[in-house]
């Protein structure tokens, strides 16, 4: 069973600061990684795919890294929108525990 | 397109049994592995159940083995998740998902 680790759990960052997430996985995955945001209440949205693929209509400002066991989900700049909890997900299995991103 | 439409939430009393159904269209379905994730009010998101893409093998939470049983009809070009004695802590909004693409999810509520 291949579990996922994501840290920081929470994360105080300001407008315009480039903040990174990580997510290892407890074997290798290749790059069957993906990124969700979720706001509150409403449904996760698909940022990135396999590893460093941006989903369609995602600002650039978001990217990802890695492959095998070490991934991050990198926000260049960050905006108040931007402010929202992160999961990361191997493909058909766990997910990561979540990242919160507060405003400092 | 990867169209995923789920169905078959509802109300149902602890002790209760409900089917999900997921509609599959825009890819070949046998060709991919399927899951089940769910997220409870309040919560974060959780894997619950998935299956090859011959049906060959299955995977479960923990927490659900023995009382969901995940499947697929291939001919239909559909994904199913039959939950037997449901508990409170069920209760969440259950998405078919295929790799990174999901449906709108289904709302199950377990309750007396």
């Amino acid at each position: 069973d291949i579990q996922l680790t994501q840290s920081p759990s929470t994360l105080s960052a300001s407008v315009g600061d480039r903040v990174t997430i990580t997510c290892r996985a407890s074997q290798s995955i290749s790059t069957w990684l993906a990124w969700y945001q979720q706001k509150a209440g409403k449904d996760p949205k698909l940022l990135i795919y396999e590893a460093s693929s941006l989903e369609s209509g995602v600002p650039s400002r978001f990217s990802g890294s890695g492959s095998g066991t070490e991934f991050t989900l990198t926000i260049s700049s960050l905006q108040p929108e931007d402010f929202a909890t992160y999961y990361c997900q191997h493909y058909n299995g766990h997910f990561g525990g979540g990242t919160k991103v507060e405003i400092k | 397109e990867v169209q995923l439409v789920e169905s078959g939430g509802g109300l149902v009393q602890p002790g209760g049994s409900l089917r999900l159904s997921c509609a599959a269209s825009g890819f070949t379905f046998s060709s991919y592995w399927m899951s089940w994730v769910r997220q409870a009010p309040g919560k974060g998101l959780e894997w619950v159940a998935n299956i090859k893409r011959d049906g060959s093998e299955k995977y479960y939470v923990d927490s659900v083995k023995g009382r969901f049983t995940i499947s697929t009809d291939n001919a239909r070009n559909s994904l199913y998740l039959q939950m037997n004695s449901l508990r409170a802590e069920d209760t969440a909004v259950y998405y078919c998902t295929r790799d990174e693409r999901w449906g709108q999810g289904t709302l199950v509520t377990v309750s007396s």
